[in-house]
Formats: structure tokens, sequence, C-alpha cells
């Protein structure tokens, strides 16, 4: 079946740094992945989309890289801040299967 | 505020009772989800809905949920003889696009214990 996977560790960094977050998928490939952000208690909020003909998309301090033929996704925040702290989703497919999610903290 | 809203936003109950979920959607979009999120995991799909019509429900799903969207707007979501297992946040998220790839605007849930 289809399966989307994280790191379910947490990630700890410090403010400023550049955060990277992983999301890898088998058995299936996906026209297009969906980033989301997850505020405790809160739905998720989009992000980005990436299509499959596109290497890499950005947004403001925001990168996410797409690569098929390893079947992951990166998602890198750079001059990371505090206020970034959340939990981070990767999703796929028209009805959107999720990721477990990457916790992320920054510290100052 | 992302337009997406859901009632009631927490619920208590007892197990063994029914319980149901409102969500209106942002009024132009035409595919309404419904997800269940429980504590360190990610939105597990339950169904969707395209107008009126459920076109996709999780094999998951038991047959004691059932969900709803009569006009094509809003929706419910109703669990019968709840189970403490049922004890999750449900979020209802919509989107509109023929081809279903925008981005889904998401409620904040409406958080369900079972006792």
């Amino acid at each position: 079946s289809q399966k989307i996977e994280q790191n379910s560790e947490a990630l700890n960094i410090q403010e400023g740094k550049t955060a990277t977050l992983t999301c890898n998928y088998t058995n299936y490939s996906p026209a297009y992945l969906q980033w989301y952000r997850q505020d405790p208690g809160r739905g998720p909020v989009f992000l980005l989309l990436i299509r499959e003909n596109e290497k890499e998309k950005r947004k403001e301090r925001l990168k996410v890289t797409f690569d098929t033929t390893l079947k992951q996704s990166l998602f890198h925040i750079t001059a990371s801040q505090p206020a970034d702290s959340a939990t981070y989703l990767c999703a796929f497919t028209g009805k959107l299967i999720f990721g477990q999610g990457t916790t992320l903290q920054v510290k100052p | 505020d992302t337009g997406v809203s859901q009632d009631p936003r927490h619920k208590i109950t007892k197990r063994g009772q029914n319980v149901t979920f409102r969500c209106d959607p942002i009024s132009e979009h035409n595919r309404l989800y419904w997800y269940r999120q429980t504590l360190g995991q990610g939105p597990e799909f339950l169904t969707y809905f395209q107008n009126e019509a459920q076109l996709e429900k999780s094999r998951l799903l038991s047959d004691r949920f059932s969900a709803e969207r009569p006009k094509g707007s809003f929706s419910t979501l109703e669990i019968q003889r709840t189970e403490q297992g049922d004890s999750a946040m449900y979020l209802c998220a919509s989107r509109t696009g023929i081809l279903g790839t925008g981005e889904l605007f998401f409620g904040e849930g409406s958080r369900l214990t079972v006792l």
C-alpha cells in the first residue's frame, strides 16, 4: 500500500541554523507532494506544493526539493526562528495521505 | 482563520453514546474531506465528498461512522456507539478544483474524548 514516512524523532536546532526535514514514500509515484505546518491543537496549514517535474520550489525562507529517483522530498527552513517551532507534515495523492509529521523545535 | 469552521471544538462523551460533528467549508469549495488524527500521528483519511456525492471512504472506517453532505455545502460526521478508541481529533478540510490537486484548507478540528 502507499506509504509516506517522516522522521518521528523531534528535530532540535539553534536559532539561525537551517532545518532540514525528510519525507520518504514507497509504493507510489506521486505527481506532487504537499507540505503543511501544524501547531499544537490546530489544524494543518498549507505551505508548499511541488510537482514531479520540479526539482526545487522556494517560498521566502522555505525550500522544498523532490527527488523521484530516491522517492524523497526534503523541506528546508533557512535562518530558522523560534516561531518556526511546529510539526511539519508531508502529504501526497488526491485524497492526501499524510506522513506522521516531524516536530521541529528551534531554540533561541 | 482558514474559513473552514468545525463544531463543536471539544466533545466529551461516554462510551456507547452517539456524537455528531459539523463542518462548514469555504463556500466555493466543491471538495470536502474528513480526517482523524491521534497524538503523534499525521491526519488519517476517512472520507471525501465532491459536492454532495461521497466518492471515497477509507476501509479503516467502521460501520459506526457515517458522513453526509446533503446539499453540497456543510457536512456532518456521526459516530454511533462510541468506543474509547474513537478518541481523537476529527479534522475537516475543503478545496476547490476539478483535479483535486490544490491545497487543503483545514478547520481547527473537533476533539473527541470518549470516557
